[in-house]
């Protein structure tokens, strides 16, 4: 079965503009969760979603958003790009979420700001 | 922040030989996971052992789960140049309703 596809696999912003990365879950998994990796930091959870509606939401500003449509698909939105945002963002599907059960990861898009 | 923390931060062992990582978490868990990453690509999941599980086998990955020390280590046994990767563990735990990741363990096998 097809995995989880992350759309686009790189992308170079300016800082203050705004970004959207796409991720399509595995076909039957209702639960999409991002994270963002970085060297300091290792991986921080952005949020998760589930049928449509976001369940969970770690520690971000409000620049960062996202959305699920009603084919699990999903999108993050980062606006107002800072220079530290630069980094590696995973999406991740799973069955039920919440850590519940395993993810699948996409294979990330890596975003750099200049 | 981070529920979990892995040891050593790197590894390094020739090709045959076993690697064992460790886990350390700080809050009751539902459950805990292990996964790979290569080189700054996506995770992959290898194993997930529930709070009431004490050992569980895949391949040649062995891990184990000590509730009462908050720890769980990952073995592999046989290793091979393929195994060079990152791994983490990640936790279920109770009250965050997400998987929260530590920050890893690198690993290096050389042929």
């Amino acid at each position: 079965k097809a995995g989880v596809t992350q759309t686009p696999r790189y992308l170079i912003k300016t800082r203050g503009q705004q970004v959207t990365l796409s991720c399509s879950p595995i076909s039957g998994h209702r639960s999409v969760s991002w994270y963002q990796q970085t060297p300091g930091q290792g991986l921080q959870f952005l949020f998760e979603y589930f049928s449509e509606t976001q369940r969970n939401k770690g520690n971000f500003p409000g620049r960062f958003s996202g959305r699920q449509f009603s084919n699990s698909r999903s999108e993050m939105n980062v606006s107002t790009l800072e220079l530290g945002d630069s980094a590696l963002y995973l999406c991740a599907s799973s069955l039920a979420g919440q850590g519940i059960d395993g993810y699948t990861f996409g294979s990330g898009t890596r975003l750099t700001v200049v | 922040s981070q529920q979990g923390e892995e040891d050593p931060q790197a590894l390094s062992i020739q090709e045959g030989e076993n690697a064992t990582m460790n886990c350390s978490y700080k809050t009751s868990i539902n459950n805990l996971q292990w996964y790979r990453q290569n080189s700054g690509r996506g995770l992959v999941h290898l194993i997930l052992i529930r709070s009431n599980e004490r050992e569980k086998h895949s391949g040649r990955l062995r891990v184990t789960l000590d509730t009462s020390k908050k720890s769980s280590s990952l073995l592999i046994t046989a290793s091979r140049a393929a195994d060079t990767a990152s791994y983490f563990c990640a936790t279920d735990a109770a009250g965050y309703s997400t998987l929260t990741f530590g920050k890893g363990t690198m690993l290096l096998v050389s042929p």
